[in-house]
């Protein structure tokens, strides 16, 4: 089993729904999660951060976490066509007390039809 | 400007042929790290480093060497190059006592080797 898994996509929405991304992974100790975005060719950008179980809201971005389930996802509100990109899950997976890697899975192909 | 900076941007090169692809960051940073991102596999960590002179091998780390003699550069050293080699390569910088927290990325290399 992969650390961070994704469905690779791609995943198409029309214009102004919400897409919902989802990411699962498998180390039950991790406490950070992460969504990058990333335009083709270019390097990723964060766009969300969630650090305990529940919803967290940023503008049009709605990260969600549930710890037992070991799943995270993102929903987008009111797709725009400037949304479409591949959006990478990442997990912050513990080393020692204070060291960490962050593992990414292979991302999401999103594509938001005009 | 926080930033992370990667040279040169795009390189075509010769089987065998010795190259560095550079990487400096100016945010004070102690962990850095490079990736690099193949079609369908998402992010893979090649190398990583704590701090100077502390380095570490990633998940894919054949056929690459690092170096860490200063704090703000990571240079990703490819000795033999191969055509296996070929892949768009990211660095990236986080500050070490909040690994879990975000990673700065570089513009990226994309290699090619023939």
């Amino acid at each position: 089993q992969k650390e961070v898994e994704q469905n690779s996509g791609p995943l198409s929405v029309p214009e102004g729904a919400i897409a919902s991304l989802n990411c699962t992974y498998s180390d039950r100790v991790s406490q950070s999660f992460f969504w990058y975005r990333q335009y083709s060719g270019k390097s990723p950008e964060l766009i969300m951060s969630i650090y305990s179980n529940g919803d967290k809201e940023d503008g049009r971005f709605t990260a969600q976490l549930n710890k037992a389930s070991q799943y995270v996802s993102l929903l987008i509100r009111d797709s725009q066509p400037s949304d479409s990109a591949t959006y990478l899950c990442a997990v912050n997976i513990i080393i020692t007390s204070n060291t960490g890697k962050l593992i990414f899975g292979q991302g999401t192909t999103l594509q938001v039809k005009p | 400007e926080a930033q992370v900076t990667q040279n040169p941007r795009y390189l075509i090169t010769v089987t065998g042929k010795k190259l560095t692809v550079t990487c400096s960051q100016n945010m004070n940073h102690e962990y850095m790290s490079w990736y690099r991102q193949d079609p369908g596999l998402g992010l893979r960590q090649i190398y990583y480093s704590m701090n100077v002179e502390v380095t570490d091998k990633g998940d894919v780390p054949e056929g690459y060497k690092v170096s860490r003699k200063e704090k703000r550069n990571f240079p990703l050293i490819l000795e033999s190059p191969s055509p296996n080699q070929t892949s768009l390569y990211f660095c990236a910088s986080t500050p070490r006592d909040r690994v879990n927290t975000e990673a700065f990325f570089g513009q990226g290399t994309r290699l090619t080797v023939v």
